[in-house]
């Protein structure tokens, strides 16, 4: 099976950096990926790492140890609207997707 | 347009009856799926269907009975509602073979069970 570990909360303040760690444990990995959900709000897709490495795309990278079997998501220039909860996810088959509890990030003033 | 829809956005109903809850997706997509996230905020698989076939079954109670039409369909039925089935039920769907498997999710079916 499945399992995925991520921290529960994180707080930080506008303009600053954070970093949101994720280790997992699968049967079988093609690759990391990232969601940010808004209260009330459907998850939506932010990026995805297969390769170790670090993948770029503006304010947010993700990065990714295969031999670790660790991932980040690195959300920079923090604001407001980066409020919300972040989830790594495990793709462990073409069409398998399997979710961390998520990490809920509130960012203040 | 919407990409993923699903209804009814919010459902309330009593403990014993049958519920139905529908997805539709204009992406084109062969792959759609169901999510339950409790209120935990716990986001997990149900149901999987590729071009109208079932790939993934979890763990699921039989009073829970996914139904794919056509590939831009899939509905979930669900039969003598139980509280702890009160949950946002998420409908999601993607393409196979793609690079990033990335999942488009639809807003959300609230169920709150009485």
């Amino acid at each position: 099976g499945q399992s995925l570990e991520q921290p529960s909360e994180v707080t930080a303040v506008e303009g600053a950096i954070v970093q949101i760690n994720c280790t997992y444990q699968t049967s079988g990995f093609y690759g990391l990926s990232w969601y940010q959900q808004h209260d009330g709000g459907a998850p939506t897709f932010l990026s995805y790492n297969a390769l170790d490495g670090l993948e770029e795309t503006g304010r947010f990278s993700s990065f990714l140890s295969r031999s670790d079997s660790y991932g980040y998501l690195l959300l920079q220039e923090l604001q407001m609207k980066d409020s919300a909860s972040y989830f790594c996810a495990v793709r462990s088959g073409y069409s398998t997707l399997t979710f961390g509890k998520g990490t809920m990030l509130l960012v203040s003033p | 347009d919407t990409a993923v829809s699903q209804t009814p956005k919010y459902l309330v109903t009593q403990m014993g009856n049958d519920k139905s809850i529908k997805c539709e997706q204009n992406l084109g997509h062969d792959t759609m799926y169901w999510y339950k996230q409790d209120s935990k905020k716990f986001l997990k698989i149900m149901f999987s269907y590729n071009n109208k076939e079932l790939i993934i079954n979890e763990t699921v109670p039989n009073r829970f009975s996914p139904k794919s039409p056509d590939k831009a369909h899939l509905n979930l039925h669900i039969n003598s509602l139980e509280l702890g089935d009160s949950a946002v039920y998420f409908c999601a769907s993607s393409q196979s073979g793609t690079s990033t498997g990335e999942l488009f999710f639809g807003e959300g079916s609230r169920l709150t069970v009485l």
